[in-house]
């Protein structure tokens, strides 16, 4: 079964330009998460969506964005780069529904994009 | 506000010893618990979970502690194996929400010592 696939694996972009990020989940996941990894941040969530709507958003400025395709592909926008925003993208792809008794909540990541903005 | 604390940055641990990885929540509406492993240049991966119904989770090598009380969980690894040097995240959510959102610690580097 192949794992989560994330394009691009590194980009370079110049404050003030904007770029997309791609997800590719596991077949047959419906929820795919965003999160910004930062020396000393750890991972902070972004977004999760599931059967293509947004279910749940991070304390993150608009300028970030994502959506979710019918086949469960999904793809995170970030508008007018900063020079804060060079981080390890990484997204995460769920069967579904979690349920607390069954221990299903696990995420299964992919390799992450690295974003370095100049 | 950090809701998920991982207050030790780095542990070195000789290879064979325990490793105890540690790691605090402030939520108190949290009740499923993960720990993740990360390479570098790689993705994390899943190494093994915990709900709030148990207080011990066994997994190999791997075994992880939850003490609701105190808001706190720990992963030991026993034995440690050089293999095992990467940085450890615990993550909390809340599944009754019915939603993936996790937050995350902010790692602890363990490095095993040969």
């Amino acid at each position: 079964k192949a794992g989560v696939t994330q394009t691009p694996r590194y980009l370079i972009k110049t404050r003030g330009q904007q770029v997309t990020l791609s997800c590719s989940p596991i077949s047959g996941h419906r929820s795919v998460s965003w999160y910004q990894q930062t020396p000393g941040q750890g991972l902070q969530f972004l977004f999760e969506y599931f059967s293509e709507t947004q279910r749940n958003k991070g304390n993150f400025p608009g300028r970030f964005s994502g959506r979710q395709f019918s086949n469960s592909r999904s793809e995170m926008n970030v508008s007018t780069l900063e020079l804060g925003d060079s981080a390890l993208y990484l997204c995460a792809s769920s069967p579904g529904q979690p349920t607390l008794y069954l221990d299903t909540g696990e995420l299964f990541f992919g390799e992450g994009s690295r974003l370095t903005v100049l | 506000d950090q809701q998920v604390k991982q207050n030790s940055p780095s542990l070195s641990v000789q290879e064979g010893r325990i490793s105890i990885l540690n790691c605090d929540y402030t939520n108190s509406m949290f009740d499923y618990f993960l720990w993740y492993k990360k390479y570098p240049a790689e993705g994390p991966t899943f190494l093994i979970s915990i709900s709030s119904i148990k207080d011990k989770n066994e997994d190999g090598r791997f075994t992880v502690f939850l003490n609701k009380s105190a808001k706190h969980l720990s992963l030991h690894i026993v034995p440690s194996q050089p293999g095992d040097s990467a940085v450890y995240f615990c993550a909390a959510s809340a599944p009754a929400s019915g939603t993936y959102k996790y937050i995350f610690g902010t790692g602890t580097r363990l490095k095993v010592l040969a």
